[in-house]
């Protein structure tokens, strides 16, 4: 069945500091793609998305472009804020079964440092 | 800003006995989900459910599981007779049926259940 995986945390940062967290997947078809913010106590917040390939979804500084020839979908920005202490989920969106279900990398905790 | 709540934070209970979590998806959603995430390993669906029936369940969704939305604003995932391995983080998503090419789901904060 279609799956993702993503880079294993824990990563840490100084602020200003450059962010890559890698997202590979593994589907049939075409999927949307997806990355899910979880701040501490909070519920998962879509963070930004593409649905099909080539395009680059961003939102708050973040971006990922969606690469069907590598199957990947890697979270970037330019320059981290301790705000952005958080786990960074990727997922896709498996339409099969009608209901257009997530499924999710494990996550990665993602801090940084002032 | 509307959002989906979830009761209780944490649940602890005893292996073999029943829990009955609790959703309240946003008001005018239509499409109701159930996920959950073992400590360390991936978020993993468990259902959908839309029109007041599953309309996709997975293989982790025995007959131990149920879903219910008993009185139009409540979403819940009941199991009857919970195993040590059904500690993990329970999350419910709901999503509207508006127009265009993708809709969000909502998550709620999750119900952490401990089973001993």
């Amino acid at each position: 069945g279609d799956s993702v995986t993503q880079m294993e945390g824990p990563v840490t940062l100084s602020e200003e500091a450059f962010l890559t967290i890698n997202c590979t997947y593994t589907a049939t078809g075409y999927p949307s793609l997806f990355w899910y913010v979880q701040y501490p106590g909070e519920g998962l917040q879509l963070l930004l998305k593409a649905t099909k390939a080539d395009d680059k979804g961003s939102n708050k500084g973040f971006e990922a472009t969606y690469r069907k020839e590598t199957t990947s979908f890697h979270l970037e920005k330019g320059s981290v804020q301790v705000s952005d202490s958080a786990v960074y989920f990727c997922a896709l969106s498996d339409k099969k079964g009608g209901s257009e279900k997530l499924v999710f990398g494990k996550g990665t905790k993602l801090t940084v440092n002032p | 800003e509307p959002e989906v709540t979830q009761t209780p934070s944490h649940q602890v209970t005893q292996m073999g006995q029943e829990v009955i979590l609790r959703c309240v998806p946003i008001s005018n959603h239509l499409y109701f989900y159930w996920y959950r995430q073992i400590l360390g390993q991936k978020v993993e669906f468990l259902v959908s459910f839309y029109n007041n029936e599953i309309s996709e369940k997975s293989e982790i969704f025995d007959d131990q599981f149920s879903v219910e939305r008993p009185d139009g604003s409540n979403f819940t995932l009941k199991i009857r007779s919970t195993k040590l391995e059904d500690s993990a983080m329970y999350f419910c998503a709901s999503k509207s049926l508006a127009g265009g090419s993708y809709n969000e789901q909502f998550f709620g904060p999750g119900t952490r259940l401990t089973v001993l």
